[in-house]
């Protein structure tokens, strides 16, 4: 199947500082990306549609100016958790469809905020 | 999209078949069932869906009932690495902008 890669797989940082993760679709083009955040024992909760070339829809509760998202080609998707908090710390995960309708996950990014 | 249903946690033994229900009776005519699962501290990964016809693949089988208001993943010899959470979602076809709303799921445990 189709392969989203998702970078870094975790990584720790200071409160206050700004984190990106890149989602990378490998062999297929994704004009959506959907980025999901998970706490421990919680389900994935959807935080964002990532659009090439437009800007980012994001589900209620969500604030835009703290998740940045940039979907600048057709293959990579950015998040950057801006201002990062003790409370940001998660799992993150980003999608994308092959043109089919089986939706691939990346392996998430474990962030850790000190 | 409607609802879906599914018990919380489960239990089978390796080499068994695992069945795993889930509930969606409010399911609409053009929404269709879809099964993933997330081993721990991975991303999600596609299992089968299917909108009433039953449907097999190298992973599972998915029966949904004449109704359509339920229905069950078969995972027909489940071995240790079948440990996982289980999520069974109902949606509309809506090709690559449609988003994939997940529930609690069902943490399958499959005992040697």
């Amino acid at each position: 199947g189709a392969v989203v890669s998702q970078h870094p797989s975790w990584v720790i940082c200071k409160s206050g500082t700004s984190v990106k993760i890149e989602c990378r679709s490998l062999d297929f083009q994704a004009t959506t990306m959907f980025w999901y955040r998970q706490f421990p024992k919680q389900s994935l909760m959807l935080m964002a549609t990532s659009n090439e070339g437009s800007k980012a829809t994001y589900e209620q509760g969500v604030e835009k100016d703290k998740f940045l998202i940039n979907h600048a080609s057709l293959t990579l998707s950015t998040l950057t958790v801006t201002s990062a908090h003790p409370e940001d710390s998660s799992f993150y995960i980003c999608s994308a469809r092959d043109g089919s309708e089986k939706l691939f996950f990346g392996s998430g990014t474990q962030l850790s905020v000190l | 999209d409607a609802k879906t249903t599914q018990p919380p946690s489960m239990d089978c033994a390796e080499g068994r078949a695992a069945n795993l229900p889930c509930n969606h009776s409010t399911i609409s005519g053009n929404e269709y069932v879809y099964w993933y699962r997330q081993i721990h501290s991975q991303g999600p990964q596609y299992i089968i869906h299917g909108l009433k016809n039953n449907e097999t693949n190298e992973m599972a089988s998915l029966i949904i009932t004449e109704d359509r208001k339920s229905s069950t993943l078969i995972l027909p010899h489940a071995t240790l690495r079948d440990t996982a959470v289980y999520y069974c979602i109902v949606r509309k076809r809506s090709g690559n902008t449609g988003k994939l709303i997940f529930g609690q799921g069902t943490t399958l445990q499959v005992k040697p």
